[in-house]
This record gives C-alpha cells, sequence and structure tokens, in this order.
C-alpha cells in the first residue's frame, strides 16, 4: 500500500484559509470515517488536529476543520496565523487492518 | 498527565537486531491499544504497527514493510510496550514513537527513541 497523497506545500497570507487535500482509495479513506490529521512543529511530538474526519481534538481552536468526499479528506486551516506554519499530515484506517499516513504537507504562512 | 516514554535505541548494523521499549503511566494501559509510528530524519510519519489490548484478543498488525521483521508485544503487569525488531535494515533508521488511540485518535506519544542502521 502507498501513502495517502497530500500536496507537499500549501502556503497562505494571515487570515486567508488554505486547504489540504489527503486522497486514498477505496481501500482506506473512501470506507471508513477514521481519518485524522496531525500537526507536527520542527523537532517536536505530532499533534492530534481532527479525528473521525470532522471532530476537533480536545482544545485545538475551532479555525481548523476537516471534511471528506469520496476518496479525499481535507483539512481546511481558516484565518491563519503564523503558528499554524508547520506539516500537517493526514491518516487513515485501511480494510487491511493498518493505517496509512499521508506524505505529509508543509504549510507555509505567508 | 498521561506519559509514554521510549527508550532502547541505538546503533545497530544491518541484520542485526533491536528491542525498543515504551512505558505508559497515567492511563489504564491494560485497556489501551498501542502503536508504533516511526520518522526517518526529514522523512514523514510511517505507522509501523499495533497491539489490541488482551481484552480485545492481543492480536497485532503490522505495515507491510516490516511484517515478518518486526513484532510488536505488552506486558500488562509492567504498563510497558515492545518492538522487537529483526533483520534490520538501512531503511528502518528512524525515530520511533509509541503511541495510543483515543477517541479515533493517536492522542497521546512519547518523545520518540533514535534507531540508527549503518555499517
Amino acid at each position: 500500500q502507498s501513502a495517502l497523497t497530500q500536496p507537499a506545500s500549501v502556503s497562505g497570507s494571515p487570515g486567508q484559509s488554505i486547504t489540504i487535500s489527503c486522497t486514498g482509495t477505496s481501500s482506506d479513506v473512501g470506507v471508513y470515517n477514521y481519518v485524522s490529521w496531525y500537526q507536527q512543529h520542527p523537532g517536536k511530538v505530532p499533534k492530534l488536529m481532527i479525528y473521525d474526519v470532522s471532530y476537533r481534538s480536545l482544545g485545538v481552536s475551532n479555525r481548523f476543520s476537516g471534511s471528506k468526499s469520496g476518496n479525499t479528506a481535507s483539512l481546511t486551516i481558516s484565518g491563519l496565523q503564523a503558528e499554524d506554519e508547520a506539516d500537517y499530515y493526514c491518516i487513515s484506517y485501511t480494510t487491511s487492518s493498518t493505517y496509512l499516513f499521508g506524505t505529509g504537507t508543509k504549510v507555509t504562512v505567508l | 498527565e498521561v506519559q509514554l516514554v521510549e527508550s532502547g535505541g541505538g546503533l545497530v548494523k544491518p541484520g542485526g537486531s533491536l528491542r525498543l521499549s515504551c512505558a505508559a503511566s497515567g492511563l489504564t494501559f491494560s485497556n489501551a491499544w498501542m502503536n508504533w509510528v516511526r520518522q526517518a530524519p526529514g522523512q514523514g510519519l510511517e505507522w509501523v504497527g499495533r497491539i489490541r489490548s488482551i481484552t480485545d484478543s492481543g492480536t497485532t498488525d503490522y505495515a507491510a514493510p516490516v511484517k515478518g521483521r518486526f513484532t510488536i508485544s505488552r506486558d500488562d503487569s509492567k504498563n510497558t510496550l515492545y518492538l522487537q525488531m529483526d533483520g534490520l535494515k538501512t531503511e528502518d533508521t528512524a525515530l520511533y514513537y509509541c503511541t495510543t488511540i483515543q477517541s479515533g485518535g493517536f492522542v497521546y506519544w512519547g518523545r520518540g527513541t533514535l534507531v540508527t542502521v549503518s555499517s
């Protein structure tokens, strides 16, 4: 199984909204609502942001939202802030009872 | 407060073996489904495998690149998770995290232990 596909980089200006896509197949993203998103700052441990496609983890800003359509899940960050600059990863459960991470997206705040 | 502390990393030659440990506290470890995730230097996250709680069968699942070489086990009496790594390859070089799922996501993470496979 190959990693889920994410854009290598996404950028936006402060206050703007950006969306990161996470494309899988009918064996993972398309069949389960078990997609979660993680934020990782350089040298830091990953932090859970969104679980089960669209539920925010405790303490996560409501500027972060998740959705899914078919085989593609998405993370939207609205009101972009400097502190949002980080790497973001999606992960999905699969029909093989395994998990598959996305390739990762570097978010840059211009 | 939940704490996960990995240990056991180090430098090992290709073909060698290493056992990682993850000591857990602040949670009911026996009920937890535990996972290993790794991150090669400068690269993305990769799920390695997981072990279910004993009450949920205690069975394991592995990612394709490590299946047959890595073995996950647990000792609930010691609140400790293990990752036995055999037949190590240079591409197994990574920071290895233990993490546990709650409410659908990997909520708690250790700080990781570094494994370097090199001759």
